[in-house]
């Protein structure tokens, strides 16, 4: 199986401060790897899907990047709304696994 | 627009059953794969099952497998999740999600949940 870790798995920000979050997979998933965001008690959201390609409706300060092992999403102005926990997941092979989760929130 | 609401969950001793369902509207149900993704009280997300969009492959996390069945009707654009021989540990809101663009498990729309609860 592929294994997901995050990093940090917490962090700290000031609204229109740049956000950076790391995830790493056990092995090479090229370019299929999914950002989710999720608001406390609400359902995750979908940010970004191969790694890089923005979903309908997501504002673009949020961005992708990164393939083989190594990705990142970036928001680049964090906004109120943005304090929330983001995951991501791979979609390259079964079990399609996420990793544990990067909450922020606010400083 | 996209819509899918779950309904289902309650509580359930262990070793029992439970079957949810997770209504679509809003697409083609029928031309879309779909998922159940499953969180446990204050945890992350799981995987737990996916099918495609003709029912003809299902794919199931190790932790399910065997015990959990998912299938779907077209014709009433309906998702099932049947849950056999539950376990305190699969206590979770259970989440429907349809496949998206990109890769095999890219979910763009999820369900609100319904909340599975095992015990005795």
């Amino acid at each position: 199986d592929i294994q997901m870790t995050q990093s940090p798995s917490s962090l700290s920000a000031s609204v229109e401060d740049r956000v950076t979050i790391t995830c790493r997979a056990s092995q090479s998933i090229t370019r299929y790897l999914n950002w989710y965001q999720q608001r406390p008690g609400k359902a995750p959201k979908l940010l970004i899907y191969d790694a890089s390609s923005l979903q309908s409706g997501v504002p673009s300060r949020f961005s992708g990047s990164g393939s083989g092992t190594d990705f990142t999403l970036t928001i680049s102005s964090l906004q109120p709304e943005d304090f929330a926990t983001y995951y991501c997941q791979q979609s390259y092979s079964t079990p399609f696994t996420f990793g544990p989760g990067t909450k922020v929130d606010i400083k | 627009q996209v819509q899918l609401v779950e309904s289902g969950g309650g509580v359930v001793q262990p070793g029992g059953s439970l079957r949810l369902s997770c209504a679509a509207s809003g697409f083609t149900f029928s031309s879309y794969a779909m998922h159940w993704v499953r969180q446990a009280p204050g945890q992350g997300l799981e995987w737990v099952a996916t099918i495609r969009f003709d029912g003809s492959n299902k794919f199931f996390a190790d932790s399910v497998k065997g015990r959990f069945t998912i299938s779907r009707d077209n014709s009433k654009s309906t998702l099932y999740l049947q849950l056999k021989s539950l376990r305190p540990a699969d206590t979770a809101v259970y989440y429907c999600a349809k496949d998206g663009l990109g890769g095999m498990a890219t979910m763009d729309h999820w369900g609100q949940g319904t909340l599975v609860t095992v015990s005795s």
